[in-house]
């Protein structure tokens, strides 16, 4: 069974850092692209970052870039995002999820359930 | 930056209607554009991709037409299960999410 488990979202303190991770099982993970998308409470998606399958690509959105940084472990089939300098704006429910393709701007086809950021 | 712009933001419907959702982008996006379904407290799914394809699993009921800057969702019969927040995505250049249309029982 394909699966994306998240972990790691706690309370943190405004300009406190956190690292994220995301496990993934049941699929040959470096050959998919990886995004983080984050959902505000009761707000729409935004999508924050994205891997390329063999990591070698990058991107980030405008409101997180230089402040978060997403990085995969092709051997350990573990995605991770470290983010420093968080805002209170960077609360949110945050999702780890497979592009169909190596590359990642696609759409997502398997999402986890999501690890939850607070920031206060 | 790629704006997406779907509407209505609410829609109330009935078991059996014909549902249509609508999804304008502020460029040409060619049909690089999917739609998901998400429910309270859930992940978002998977439901339509490159603006028409039926992704593995997902009833017939649902699909997605259009290309360039419209494009819409349908749902042929609305069922229980579809009560639920649908959202937009396109993936022509990074990647943005439309603000959402929750589709509540009438």
């Amino acid at each position: 069974e394909v699966q994306l488990v998240e972990s790691g979202g706690d309370l943190v303190q405004p300009g406190g850092s956190l690292r994220l991770s995301c496990a993934a099982s049941g699929f040959t993970f470096n050959s998919y692209g990886m995004s983080w998308v984050r959902q505000a409470p009761g707000k729409g998606l935004e999508w924050v970052s994205g891997i390329s399958g063999s990591g070698g690509s990058t991107n980030y959105a405008d409101s997180v870039k230089g402040r978060f940084t997403i990085s995969r472990d092709n051997s350990k089939n573990i995605l991770d995002l470290q983010m420093n300098s968080l805002r209170a704006e960077d609360t949110a429910v945050y999702y780890c999820a497979k592009s169909p393709e190596p590359g990642y701007n696609y759409c997502m086809d398997v999402w986890g359930k999501g690890t939850t950021v607070t920031v206060s | 930056d790629i704006q997406m712009t779907q509407s209505p933001s609410t829609l109330s419907a009935s078991v059996g209607d014909r549902v249509t959702i609508t999804c304008r982008a502020s460029q040409s996006i060619s049909s690089w554009l999917a739609w998901y379904q998400q429910k309270p407290g859930k992940a978002p799914k998977l439901l339509i991709y490159k603006a028409s394809s039926l992704e593995s699993g997902v009833p017939s009921r649902f699909s997605g037409s259009g290309s360039g800057t419209e494009f819409t969702l349908t749902i042929s019969s609305l069922q229980p299960d579809d009560f639920a927040t649908y959202f937009c995505q396109q993936y022509n250049i990074a990647l943005t999410f439309g603000g959402g249309t929750k589709v509540e029982i009438k």
